[in-house]
């Protein structure tokens, strides 16, 4: 079983429309988590940390559940621009490698 | 202010060749990683450096494969007598020290083509 393991998609949705995508993870020991942003052909970039309380950054939404051990991300008002694919990210406590899981691709369409 | 930078962009090599890729960190950058990006595949783990500490190479696939870091500077990836399973786009990333390992900045990777 993959570490950290994700619908690989692709998600076709409209402009406007809210998604959301999950995560899950396999090792109990994970302690922090991210999700990360590539486009095609492009390198990752952070999208935002994943904190036990939730958090939001504008139009985005995280969210962690530890007792199930899965990540989520709401993505509301799509634009174009996120067309891209999703990555989730795990890193056990006290060190230092990114587990990522293989992405969930978003298309969104006009 | 420059980001990580690699090199080259794309290199094709023929099987059995050696191969060695460039990454320029971000100044102040204490952490440098290596990753391996299969076609349609996640990440994977190569190499970690911090500091002057000994580098993390448990994630390097075999032997073939080695990694050098001048101080808190460039690091070059090598690859010995290539095979073409190694073909992948190979990316580094830097990060402030040990706490920031969550928020790597990525360089825009090496595609490298073994024929």
């Amino acid at each position: 079983r993959k570490e950290v393991e994700q619908d690989p998609g692709p998600f076709n949705v409209p402009e406007g429309a809210t998604v959301a995508f999950n995560c899950t993870y396999s090792n109990s020991a994970s302690q922090s988590f991210f999700w990360y942003r590539q486009d095609c052909r492009k390198e990752p970039k952070l999208l935002m940390s994943v904190y036990s309380s939730g958090n939001e950054d504008g139009r985005f939404t995280a969210q962690l559940n530890r007792a199930s051990q899965y990540i989520s991300l709401l993505i509301r008002d799509s634009k174009l621009s996120d067309s891209a694919t999703y990555l989730c990210v795990s890193l056990r406590a006290g060190s230092y490698q990114l587990t990522f899981g293989k992405g969930t691709k978003l298309s969104v369409i006009p | 202010g420059a980001g990580v930078s690699q090199s080259p962009s794309n290199k094709v090599t023929e099987k059995g060749k050696d191969v060695e890729l460039r990454c320029d960190p971000i100044s102040g950058h204490t952490a440098l990683y290596w990753y391996r990006q299969r076609l349609g595949q996640g990440l994977e783990f190569l190499i970690y450096f911090q500091g002057n500490s000994a580098p993390d190479k448990s994630g390097l696939p075999s032997d073939r494969f080695s990694a050098e870091r001048t101080g808190e500077s460039v690091s070059t990836l090598t690859i010995q007598r290539t095979q073409q399973e190694d073909s992948a786009v190979y990316l580094c990333a830097s990060s402030l020290a040990a706490t920031g390992v969550g928020e790597q900045y990525f360089g825009p990777g090496t595609r490298l083509t073994v024929t």
